[in-house]
C-alpha cells in the first residue's frame, strides 16, 4: 500500500520569506506521479505543482518548486516570496498507474499562514 | 464546461436516514472519484470507478454504496447515515489523456454533510 506522510501540521512564515513544506512517500512502485495542491478556504482543491518520478530535474512554478529525492521518498515544497494568498491547506499526493485505473494518496495536509 | 459538479453542497441528516450524492462530470473522464475529508486526515478515498457500470473499494469503503450507471455520474449512497460519517465529501474526475495537463485531477467543490 502506498502511503504519503506529512509532518508538519501547521506552519507559519512571514510574508516574503521562504518557507518548506516536508512530504515523504513509500511505495514499491517505480514510475508515479507526485502533486502538491492547494486547498483555500473556499476549498477548493488547486493543483500547485506536479513530478514525474522518472525526471530527475525538479519541477518549478513560478514562486514553487520542489526538492524530489527518489531514494529518500521525499517530495517537498517551498515556497519563495511568500505573500497572504499563500495561506492554506496544502496536500502532498502521490499517484500510481495501474491496470485498473489512476489511483491517488493524499497526506493529511499542512496548514500553511502567511503572516503580514 | 462546467467541469465536476457535486450536489447537494451542504445537508443535515438525522442518525439513520438515507441520502445520496451526486457527482457529475462534463469531460468524458473515465475515472471517477469519492473522497472524505476530516480534520487532520486529510483526504481519504471512499470509493472510486474507472468506468461505466464498474466501482471499486477504496480506503475508506464501509457504510457507504455507489454506483456508476453512466459514466458522467457517479453516485455516493449512505443507506444508514452516522455520526462518524459527518465530514466533507469530493467526487473527483481523471482521465489519462489528461495525465500531463495542468489538472490531472478534476475536483467539485465538496458537500459539507453533517450527521446528528
Amino acid at each position: 500500500a502506498q502511503t504519503v506522510t506529512q509532518s508538519q501540521p501547521e506552519m507559519s512564515v512571514q510574508e516574503a520569506e521562504t518557507v518548506t513544506l516536508s512530504c515523504t512517500y513509500d511505495t514499491s512502485e517505480n514510475n508515479y506521479y507526485l502533486f502538491w495542491y492547494k486547498q483555500p478556504p473556499s476549498r477548493q482543491m488547486i493543483l500547485v505543482i506536479r513530478q514525474e518520478a522518472y525526471k530527475q530535474q525538479n519541477a518549478t512554478e513560478n514562486r514553487f518548486s520542489v526538492n524530489f529525492q527518489k531514494a529518500a521518498k521525499s517530495f517537498s515544497l517551498k515556497i519563495s516570496d511568500s505573500q497572504l494568498g499563500d495561506t492554506a491547506m496544502y496536500f502532498c499526493a502521490f499517484m500510481k498507474l495501474t491496470d485498473t485505473g489512476n489511483q491517488f494518496y493524499f497526506g493529511t495536509g499542512t496548514s500553511l499562514t502567511v503572516i503580514p | 464546461n462546467a467541469g465536476v459538479t457535486q450536489t447537494p453542497k451542504f445537508r443535515v441528516l438525522k442518525t439513520g436516514q438515507s441520502m445520496t450524492l451526486l457527482c457529475a462530470q462534463d469531460m468524458n473522464h473515465e475515472y471517477m472519484y469519492w473522497y472524505r475529508q476530516d480534520p487532520g486526515m486529510g483526504l481519504r478515498l471512499i470509493h472510486y470507478s474507472v468506468g461505466e457500470g464498474t466501482t471499486a473499494k477504496g480506503e475508506v469503503p464501509d457504510g457507504y454504496n455507489v454506483s456508476r450507471l453512466k459514466k458522467q455520474n457517479f453516485l455516493l449512497g449512505l443507506e444508514s447515515a452516522a455520526p462518524s460519517q459527518t465530514s466533507v465529501y469530493f467526487c473527483a474526475s481523471s482521465s489519462d489523456r489528461e495525465l500531463y495537463s495542468n489538472q490531472p485531477q478534476h475536483f467539485g467543490d465538496g458537500t459539507r454533510l453533517s450527521i446528528l
